[in-house]
């Protein structure tokens, strides 16, 4: 069976530091890779996706970036973060397009202070 | 740019009370509809989908949901809520062949025992 795997849980970083958060699957090939944000009080947010081994795509202007270096890795960065970064960060898996169902990992609470 | 909203940010229910849950997108071509849910310290979840056919769709757990098309809304509905029922439920919806899903800005329902 398919898993996703997300880690950390919880960070806490400071204002200026990078960040590396990494998200993996496991049991699918070739698989649609997401990463959303969720801020508080608000909804979910997709911030990239991507269909394929160094295809990423952005969906909003952000101090962050993502890379695919593998098919079933998908990793979020940042330079240097800011306040505004902080949230609740998921990662998201699918199959197919269009009518494909997204699959969440149990996400990454990032605090920035 | 499409949307969806969620008109309900926080609702308290008793046991045995029903639930519904108001769901609008904006996008006049074809959609995919879903509510996911998200209980206490749990992945988000699939609670139910609609591709096509049959606009009543059920989904685990007795919940269920209408598609209305002319009123672009994916009501979420339940005769009889339990404590067990207490998270937050996101509406989300997508268009494009990449299977981007948008998502409302969720709900917190918590049921009273």
């Amino acid at each position: 069976s398919q898993t996703i795997h997300q880690w950390p849980a919880t960070l806490v970083q400071p204002v200026g530091s990078p960040l590396s958060l990494e998200c993996t699957v496991e049991g699918t090939s070739n698989p649609n890779l997401y990463w959303y944000r969720q801020a508080a009080g608000r909804g979910l947010q997709l911030l990239f996706y991507s269909v394929g081994i160094g295809q990423i795509s952005s969906e909003v202007p952000q101090n962050l970036s993502a890379s695919r270096p593998q098919d079933r890795q998908f990793i979020l960065s940042s330079k240097k973060l800011l306040l505004s970064d902080s949230g609740f960060y998921l990662c998201a898996w699918s199959i197919g397009s269009g009518k494909n169902i997204q699959y969440f990992g149990a996400g990454t609470r990032l605090s920035v202070l | 740019a499409q949307s969806v909203s969620q008109h309900n940010h926080h609702v308290i229910l008793s046991e045995a009370a029903s639930l519904e849950l108001g769901c609008n997108y904006s996008y006049g071509g074809t959609v995919n509809l879903f509510w996911y849910v998200q209980y206490p310290g749990q992945h988000l979840q699939l609670l139910l989908k609609y591709f096509s056919g049959d606009p009543l769709v059920k989904g685990i757990k007795g919940f269920e949901a209408e598609f209305i098309k002319s009123k672009f809304s994916f009501n979420l509905r339940k005769p009889s809520v339990q404590w067990s029922d207490t998270a937050e439920y996101f509406c989300a919806v997508s268009t494009g062949g990449t299977g981007k899903l948008i998502f409302g800005q969720g709900t917190t329902l918590q049921v009273k025992p």
